[in-house]
């Protein structure tokens, strides 16, 4: 089983608005990853945790805060945000945040619209 | 550093006809090689990937061969369909870098 699951799968929010995403699995995998994917683009990282701590941020606005509570589990803390941060949000995890043979698993992603 | 070049799209095809999608890369050191497939609405999937020179990596009649040679990693289907419509992403990781990938090529399958 390679699923990664996130919640919500829709998200409308205003500028003002606090919300979170969440991000899921029982893979066993150690690290985990936030990206951005705008439309016609690939993805972007953003943040990287290893082992429950944080290991790449780069360099996110404050308005996007992530969080890892535990090895299954990772959040995306959102406020004040902008339109343009409008967007699809992917979650991902690995065995492990570093060698070059380490597979990355996405979720179906959230689909985020800031009015 | 690390970086990737897919061919850009779209790609317009009938059903049953050949793909390539051509991919070719820079990095230092060995890299691992991926394909991920993204359906409309959806996340990425892992398609195949290919951790060493001259591995093939194989999935759902899709194939990819690890050119260390030419720094190639070209995706081929013999015969498409109309579900194979889709975007496509060649990707690489080296060491302990993040995940680089291509600018994607779109895929269109028409019957």
């Amino acid at each position: 089983d390679t699923e990664v699951t996130q919640t919500p799968k829709h998200l409308v929010m205003g500028m003002t608005n606090k919300k979170s995403l969440k991000c899921e699995q029982h893979m066993g995998h150690r690290a985990m990853y936030w990206y951005k994917q705008k439309a016609k683009k690939p993805p972007e990282l953003m943040f990287v945790y290893s082992y429950e701590k944080l290991s790449i941020n780069e360099s996110v606005p404050s308005r996007f805060s992530p969080e890892c509570p535990n090895s299954s589990l990772l959040n995306l803390h959102l406020h004040a945000l902008q339109p343009e941060d409008s967007a699809l949000y992917l979650c991902a995890s690995s065995k492990l945040a570093g060698g070059n043979t380490d597979t990355q698993y996405f979720g179906p992603g959230t689909r985020l619209t800031v009015l | 550093g690390n970086s990737v070049t897919q061919m850009e799209g779209p790609v317009t095809l009938s059903e049953e006809a050949f793909l390539t999608i051509n991919c070719t890369y820079t990095a230092t050191g060995y890299p691992s090689l991926f394909w991920y497939v993204q359906y409309p609405g959806e996340g990425l999937q892992l398609l195949l990937k290919a951790t060493k020179a001259d591995d093939k990596g194989s999935n759902k009649g899709f194939e990819a061969t690890y050119r260390k040679e030419t720094t190639s990693f070209h995706l081929e289907k013999g015969s498409v369909q109309v579900s194979d419509s889709a975007v496509y992403f060649c990707a690489l990781r080296g060491g302990n870098t993040p995940l680089v990938f291509g600018k994607g090529t779109r895929l269109s399958v028409i019957a």
